[in-house]
């Protein structure tokens, strides 16, 4: 099954508001990283958290790591409609051989 | 600088019908893998490479080959395509994809489709 759970699966955001996606693993993870997809296109990184409790923001967007490495979160104030897209998060699962595993994704829609 | 370039972008196939998707990276990074995405699946790793001449498998690797005999170059091989093959194939590659992973840099996809 899934190691790595994110939920919501699809979010509809009023333009402005804000919102928070989670993302949690089975396991302990010694990283995360965080990834965007806009629609028809490719994943790309956003950012990568190491440290327990690490909380590291990108403008409009804060990224935190859990105290006990097994959750993180992502958390969009003032949702534009450049935010539109699926946010991605990923860590090293042990039981993969420590290899990148993805979570399902959180499809973000925003409405005007 | 070219980063993941991916051909084709776009394929159909029949059933039974062997391909090979190619991707090439110039950033000389020693970790490449191969992800397919499906709607509400996320992204699930197929084959991966820590460097040239070494491949293993990820979660799905039934009815897929890879080889790399360099380090730019990680072919995906559908060996007799099926309709649940049908998706969108991303190849990947990071400077190392061992326990710290490093940022991962994703080709442009390529949309498979076999009826």
């Amino acid at each position: 099954g899934q190691q790595v759970m994110q939920i919501p699966q699809y979010q509809h955001v009023q333009e402005g508001e804000d919102f928070t996606t989670y993302c949690n693993s089975s396991t302990t993870l010694s990283n995360i990283q965080w990834y965007k997809q806009r629609p028809g296109g490719h994943p790309v990184f956003l950012i990568q958290l190491v440290k327990s409790g690490e909380v590291k923001k990108q403008k409009r967007l804060t990224f935190q790591f859990g105290e006990a490495k097994k959750n993180s979160s992502l958390h969009i104030t003032a949702t534009q409609t450049t935010d539109v897209g699926t946010y991605f998060c990923a860590g090293p699962i042990r039981a993969a051989g420590n290899k990148l595993t993805f979570g399902g994704g959180t499809r973000v829609l925003v409405k005007p | 600088n070219a980063g993941v370039t991916q051909t084709p972008k776009f394929q159909v196939l029949k059933t039974g019908q062997s391909m090979t998707l190619q991707c090439a990276q110039d950033m000389n990074h020693e970790y490449m893998s191969w992800y397919r995405q499906d709607p509400g699946m996320g992204l699930r790793l197929i084959h991966y490479s820590v460097g040239a001449g070494i491949t293993d498998q990820g979660e799905v690797p039934n009815g897929y080959n890879v080889s790399r005999s360099t380090t730019e170059d990680f072919p995906l091989r559908l060996l007799s395509a099926a309709p649940s093959q049908t998706s969108v194939y991303f190849c990947a590659s990071s400077y190392s994809g061992h326990q710290l992973n490093t940022e991962a840099f994703f080709g442009q996809g390529t949309r498979l489709t076999v009826v």
